[in-house]
């Protein structure tokens, strides 16, 4: 199974530029990287998905590099509202891991 | 709003009580899930629905009982539950099941207290 594997927290300020790793080693050739928020007492949300290279949308960018085995979510000029929780999910051909949450990363960010 | 719609929001019971969730999404998506998030826990994914069969039940206890009269409805029934089971139940819905390219869309969850 590819594992995924996030930092655990992370802090910022207001403004700044947020980049979050996930290291997926064993990502197969068909599997894509979907990120999601979750903010307190609501259900995660989709944020961007991506198979190679760079997919950039209104929210965030999502670089992955050419051998897959790792992603950066880059949140541009966070705001207190992108205080959640960032989930990393790598899917298969059963879809089994795409459905898969691990702990995720906390992003706190401070004014 | 997500087009996946959960009710109730809160809901306080007892271990002798029986109660459902309800979950209904407007996506026309084929695919729908159970999640249970426990404190400071990832989400545990329950259930699985595909075009209104139960595909998968990750060991779940029989004191939950999903129910998916069809694609766009999603139930889950409770009862003699223990206090270990209060959490925030998601429900999630997807164009399909299988694909690693699937999105998921989930509800805003039911807060579940067993007292």
């Amino acid at each position: 199974l590819a594992k995924t594997t996030q930092p655990i927290s992370m802090d910022s300020y207001e403004g700044q530029e947020v980049n979050i790793t996930c290291s997926h080693n064993n990502i197969a050739t068909n599997d894509y990287i979907t990120w999601y928020q979750q903010f307190p007492s609501q259900g995660p949300r989709f944020i961007i998905q991506g198979y190679k290279t760079k997919v950039t949308n209104e929210v965030a960018s999502l670089f992955i590099p050419a051998d897959r085995k790792s992603s950066t979510l880059s949140l541009p000029r966070v705001s207190l509202s992108d205080t959640a929780v960032y989930y990393c999910l790598v899917g298969e051909d059963t879809g089994r891991r795409a459905l898969t949450f691990g702990s995720g990363t906390r992003l706190q960010v401070q004014p | 709003e997500t087009g996946v719609t959960q009710t109730p929001r809160h809901l306080v019971m007892g271990m002798t009580n029986k109660k459902s969730l309800k979950c209904e999404q407007h996506l026309g998506h084929n695919a729908m899930y159970w999640y249970k998030q426990s404190a400071k826990k990832p989400l545990e994914l329950m259930f699985v629905y595909s075009l209104e069969e139960r595909v998968e039940n990750n060991s779940v206890p029989s004191r939950f009982s999903p129910e998916c009269p069809n694609s766009s409805h999603l139930f889950l029934h409770l009862h003699t539950l223990q206090p270990e089971d209060s959490a925030l139940y998601l429900c999630a819905s997807s164009q399909d099941r299988w694909g690693s390219n699937e999105k998921l869309f989930f509800g805003s969850g039911t807060q579940l207290s067993v007292l």
